[in-house]
């Protein structure tokens, strides 16, 4: 009964270092999403995806990667960490419709100096 | 991007007390409209999906209304208990993407 697990919970990482971030569900979910939460600034979607190989970009996409070679598994690469980034990062997962709302994983709080 | 917006910011209510805040978001291409309860060091937890205009939703002493028409939602908690002292989340599904509000920060005191 494990929904939504990310890792690492916390991460300080120095600028122009690369990491991912790991994001797994175990509900047979399609929908799987990254999000970023600022202080003042509520969630804001960085990519998405709506099933195994299918990713898209959401509202702040740039400095980010995704991919989806499973349905279980969906990364999110920091290909060069920048203090913009610092921000508490949530995985969410969905079913087809979103029927259900999003079951979210516990976030990653990321500092980046 | 969709506008969604919640007021108020933030409220400090007595134990007791009946509360409620508001979701607004763009009426146009309307799909579902979902509640969240996130409480402090902790993920966001799904309280309410509704998708007609109209649907009212309850579960226990927390109630909430939707109008798609004019673009927005009630979120209702009666008799607060210190327990509902969390942030409550609002966000708009438009197909498959999510917006978010940036929430209403309920404290109960005791």
């Amino acid at each position: 009964n494990a929904g939504v697990t990310q890792t690492p919970k916390f991460q300080v990482l120095k600028t122009g270092q690369s990491m991912t971030l790991q994001c797994a569900q175990d509900m047979n979910h399609e929908y799987m999403s990254w999000y970023r939460q600022d202080p003042g600034m509520g969630l804001r979607l960085i990519h998405y995806s709506v099933g195994a190989g299918i990713t898209d970009q959401g509202e702040v996409p740039n400095g980010y990667n995704v991919s989806r070679s499973t349905t279980e598994d969906f990364p999110l690469r920091l290909l060069s960490a920048a203090p913009s980034q610092t921000s508490v990062y949530f995985c969410a997962s969905s079913s087809g419709t979103g029927g259900l709302g999003y079951t979210f994983g516990s976030g990653t709080r990321l500092t980046v100096v | 991007i969709l506008n969604v917006e919640q007021s108020p910011q933030s409220l400090h209510v007595q134990e007791g007390d009946s509360t409620n805040f508001t979701c607004s978001f763009p009426s146009s291409n309307f799909y579902a409209l979902h509640w969240y309860r996130w409480e402090t060091a902790k993920s966001p937890e799904a309280l309410f999906v509704m998708t007609l205009n109209g649907d009212e939703k309850k579960k226990g002493r927390i109630s909430a209304t939707l109008n798609t028409k004019e673009g927005y939602s009630y979120l209702y908690i009666k008799g607060s208990q210190p327990e509902d002292s969390a942030t409550y989340l609002c966000a708009h599904q438009k197909s498959n993407q999510f917006y978010f509000g940036t929430g209403t920060s309920l404290t109960v005191i005791p």
